[in-house]
């Protein structure tokens, strides 16, 4: 299976703030990297797929890039409905796996 | 817009079997998307456990193939999932969800999910 490592687990920002997070994967993954947002008792919304593209109603603050092994989601400015925990998922190959997650937290 | 609702018992006893249904609303299970369970134990990450299409073609996760059956039912409009020999490590929220592309190329990431339901393993 491919293993995907986000880091870090838990990230404090504060409104406004530019946040980057980080997503690798065990062995090459192409462009085949999907991010989601998850809220506490809410299903995973799917934010980015393919590394960089942007699903249809999601916010432009949001953005995606990397390919091969590391791969970023950066939100430009934070926005208080932001707060959640974030997921990639790779789909280069079966079983599709997901990274084990990172919360960002109001600072 | 399509929509997913879970459905099924919320606690199961161990060594049984836990059956989930998912019903598709707003769209055709017959149309070209893929259909998925995933799990999430509490407080933990993300787990895939397979996915169907309304040929009944299947995929599974191989850490669970051995347990699960994953059906889909086109008059009703739904899909279901099974898992055999549950213990205390399956206790979940299941989602549903749709893989939007089907078996095209670059499937893999799903775009429309149910609320999900806990089912705990418990006597």
């Amino acid at each position: 299976d491919i293993q995907m490592t986000q880091s870090p687990s838990t990230l404090s920002a504060s409104v406004g703030d530019r946040v980057t997070i980080t997503c690798r994967a065990s062995q090459s993954i192409s462009s085949w990297l999907a991010w989601y947002q998850q809220k506490p008792g809410k299903a995973p919304k799917l934010l980015i797929y393919k590394a960089s593209s942007l699903e249809s109603g999601v916010p432009s603050r949001f953005s995606g890039s990397g390919s091969g092994t590391e791969f970023t989601l950066t939100i430009s400015s934070l926005q208080p409905d932001d707060f959640a925990t974030y997921y990639c998922q790779q789909y280069k190959s079966y079983p599709w796996t997901f990274g084990q997650g990172t919360k960002v937290e109001i600072k | 817009q399509v929509q997913l609702q879970e459905s099924g018992p919320g606690l199961v006893k161990p060594s049984g079997t836990l059956s989930l249904t998912c019903a598709v609303s707003g769209g055709s299970i017959s149309s070209s998307n893929l259909w998925i369970w995933v799990r999430q134990p509490p407080g933990r990450g993300l787990e895939w456990i397979g996915e169907i299409y309304h040929s009944g073609s299947t995929n599974y996760n191989p850490s669970l193939k051995s347990r699960v059956t994953i059906s889909v039912d086109k008059s009703k409009n739904q899909f279901s999932l099974k898992l055999s020999s549950v213990t205390a490590a399956d206790t979940a929220v299941y989602y549903c969800a749709r893989d939007r592309l089907g078996y095209s190329y670059g499937r893999g990431y799903f775009d429309s999910w149910g609320q999900g339901t806990l089912v705990t393993v418990s006597s």
